[in-house]
């Protein structure tokens, strides 16, 4: 079984700071990890995904994450915070073996940007 | 259209009325999801078909039913709703891994 825990469910910066999303993941076997954000009333967006391959993977709107699997994370970040980026963000893991079809969902992160 | 859709987008029901929650994928991705949202909880996974399985998370109560008639269309029947089911429902699709989500169903019980 899988499990993620993001840290901090609300998450506070200026516009222009940095952003740094927290996600941790427990999996038994590689995982695949995925970001997406989600704005007031809508669906989940995918950000930006891992499956294999290189560590450091850039996703939509500036937004990057690596897959640090000594440390067993996967955190989200950018340079520098816009207004718009002002969402819910959710941290998901599955397997990759064969059959996979279930995202585990952290409980999300809310971002404020404050101008 | 294109990715995922889903109707209505916004429901109004009774708790003695009996409605349906429909989700379309453009995508020929073989597997489609139920999600539920609610303030301040994770997000719930409801049902999930696909090729290979079915899941059912069996916490979910009965007064919800989904059906699967092919792979692009995916329904969700409510009857006899309690007020604690006023929710987001989300759905979504995958081929394998990521899933691709609708923007959802504003559901209020009265």
């Amino acid at each position: 079984a899988q499990s993620v825990t993001q840290l901090g469910s609300h998450v506070s910066v200026s516009e222009g700071a940095l952003v740094l999303l927290r996600c941790n993941y427990s999996s038994s076997v590689p995982p695949y990890l995925f970001w997406y954000v989600q704005y007031p009333n809508q669906g989940l967006q995918l950000l930006l995904k891992y499956t294999t391959g290189a560590t450091l993977v850039k996703g939509i709107n500036g937004f990057e994450a690596e897959f640090k699997k000594s440390e067993t994370s996967f955190h989200l970040t950018k340079p520098s915070a816009h207004m718009s980026d002002a969402a819910e963000y959710f941290c998901a893991v599955t397997l990759s073996g064969a059959g996979s079809y279930q995202l585990t969902f952290g409980k999300g992160t809310k971002l404020s940007v404050i101008p | 259209e294109t990715g995922v859709t889903q109707t209505p987008r916004h429901l109004v029901m009774g708790m003695t009325n009996k409605k349906s929650l429909k989700c379309e994928q453009h995508l020929g991705h073989n597997a489609m999801y139920w999600y539920k949202q609610s303030a301040k909880k994770p997000l719930e996974l409801m049902f999930v078909y696909s090729l290979e399985e079915r899941v059912e998370n069996n916490s979910v109560p009965s007064r919800f039913s989904p059906e699967c008639p092919n792979s692009s269309h995916l329904f969700l029947h409510l009857h006899t709703l309690q007020p604690e089911d006023s929710a987001l429902y989300l759905c979504a699709s995958s081929e394998r891994g990521e899933q691709y989500f609708g923007p959802g169903t504003r559901l209020t019980v009265t």
